[in-house]
């Protein structure tokens, strides 16, 4: 069973562009949603993090989105750069349970 | 401050072979996370430690184990390795909610 599922699995942004990544949770207990950037040969690099009492959260030129009700949440990366070309997770946790559920991944590539 | 530290970096082992992984926390976290990272199945959660305690638990075989000392370092071990075993195996380590992961140990199994 996924509990949190990404997409799209891909996604190609020119620079400058927006790039939009969504995932969708099924746990109603879940309460703290991270969003993780890898690079290959790298781990997880923790980006940006928002909790269901808040709708919006940023960061510099990223953004989480929090749907409550939808139980959907997206990252925003805004003026996308080159380097911003990476694998990027969301996941989802519950209360001081620290297993983190993650969504399958998006690439992201943005082009020059 | 330091980030969190595995080694090694790389193993290849082979089918039946035993492997134990180490992990080292930044400076003051107590809890310890170890993730599989595949292809095919992402990222998944092996267990958590906390003070010397395992207090979560994923969905593997009992063939994955992990203890954690007083000094909140962790090591996990895998024993009679399968093909697939190989993997990405990322360690994290968490002051509250954040988890830090580090580069992880790319384990081959031949």
């Amino acid at each position: 069973q996924q509990q949190v599922k990404q997409s799209p699995q891909s996604l190609i942004v020119q620079k400058g562009g927006i790039s939009i990544i969504n995932c969708a949770y099924e746990n109603t207990a879940f309460d703290y949603f991270p969003w993780y950037q890898q690079f290959p040969g790298k781990g997880p690099a923790l980006l940006i993090a928002i909790r269901p009492d808040v709708s919006e959260k940023k960061e510099g030129r990223f953004t989480i989105s929090f749907n409550k009700s939808a139980k959907q949440f997206s990252l925003h990366i805004m003026d996308s750069q080159p380097g911003d070309s990476a694998t990027y997770f969301c996941a989802a946790s519950m209360g001081s349970n620290y297993k983190l559920t993650f969504g399958k991944g998006t690439l992201l590539t943005v082009n020059p | 401050k330091a980030g969190v530290t595995q080694t090694p970096r790389y193993l290849i082992k082979t089918r039946g072979q035993q492997v134990t992984l180490s992990c080292s926390p930044i400076s003051g976290h107590r809890s310890v996370s170890w993730y599989q990272q595949t292809p095919g199945q992402g990222l998944q959660f092996l267990f958590e430690y906390f003070s010397e305690t395992q207090r979560n638990k994923g969905n593997f075989p009992g063939r994955f184990s992990g203890r954690q000392f007083s000094n909140s370092r962790s090591e996990m071990n895998v024993s009679t390795l399968e093909l697939g075993d190989s993997a990405l195996y990322l360690c994290a380590s968490s002051l509250r909610d954040e988890q830090y992961f580090g580069p992880g140990t790319r384990l081959t199994v031949t």
